[in-house]
């Protein structure tokens, strides 16, 4: 069974331009997240998808960050303009959820963005 | 708000055994996870813990919680080169929906194991 996965694995591009990303979860798992991870840090959820649903999304930077999840299955992550401070690993991941139950999450190799 | 914490750095000798720890600071936790990372990988799930046990043994890996402490730990027996990695601890932040559960993650402990 493929688990995450995400393309490109790495991304090099110049401050201001865009950047999108894109995730095929795991089959049949409900429930997408996107994070970032900065060097030396642990994931930060920047958002949630329920289905197509995105019910979580207070992390987001809105005004350069935009994500979208059409028909419940692929991701993409965009960003425009990017910064410097955008530089970082943005993790994929899913999970077949339960209310309230155990929430494991498989994650995807991850894309690592540089910008110069 | 939640926090998790950990030790950045653990080093321990090949055979030995490695005890990575990890505090966290939301009692509604209802279960705390390991991860393992990999240079240039995602995050791969080790074992996890219901907030109700206060230990789980899976092959090499023993995870003990004290819940009136907050603690976490994660003991690896018989350390091999290949365990070197970041392990990250999580809890398991309840969401006021009732629909799945947000992951906190520390900051990672960087385990280096010597030959």
């Amino acid at each position: 069974e493929a688990g995450v996965v995400q393309s490109p694995r790495y991304k090099i591009i110049e401050k201001k331009q865009p950047v999108a990303f894109w995730c095929n979860p795991i089959s049949g798992h409900n429930t997408l997240y996107w994070y970032r991870q900065n060097l030396g840090q642990g994931p930060e959820l920047l958002i949630r998808y329920e289905n197509e649903e995105a019910v979580d999304d207070s992390q987001l930077p809105k005004d350069r960050f935009s994500a979208e999840r059409l028909k419940g299955v692929d991701s993409t992550l965009k960003i425009q303009p990017a910064e410097l401070g955008d530089s970082a690993v943005y993790l994929c991941a899913s999970s077949f959820s339960l209310s309230q139950g155990r929430n494991i999450q498989y994650f995807g190799a991850g894309t690592r963005l540089s910008v110069l | 708000g939640e926090d998790v914490e950990q030790s950045l750095f653990l080093s321990v000798r090949e055979g030995d055994s490695s005890v990575i720890n990890c505090t966290y600071t939301d009692s509604s936790s209802t279960y705390l996870y390991w991860y393992k990372q990999e240079p240039g990988a995602g995050l791969q799930l080790l074992t996890y813990i219901f907030s109700n046990m206060d230990m789980k043994q899976d092959q090499r890996l023993t995870v003990l919680l004290n819940k009136k402490d907050k603690h976490l730990s994660l003991r690896i027996a018989d350390t091999q080169t290949g365990d070197s990695a970041i392990y990250f601890c999580a809890e398991s932040v309840g969401i006021s929906s009732g629909s799945a559960r947000q992951l906190t993650f520390g900051s990672g402990t960087q385990l280096t194991v010597l030959p």
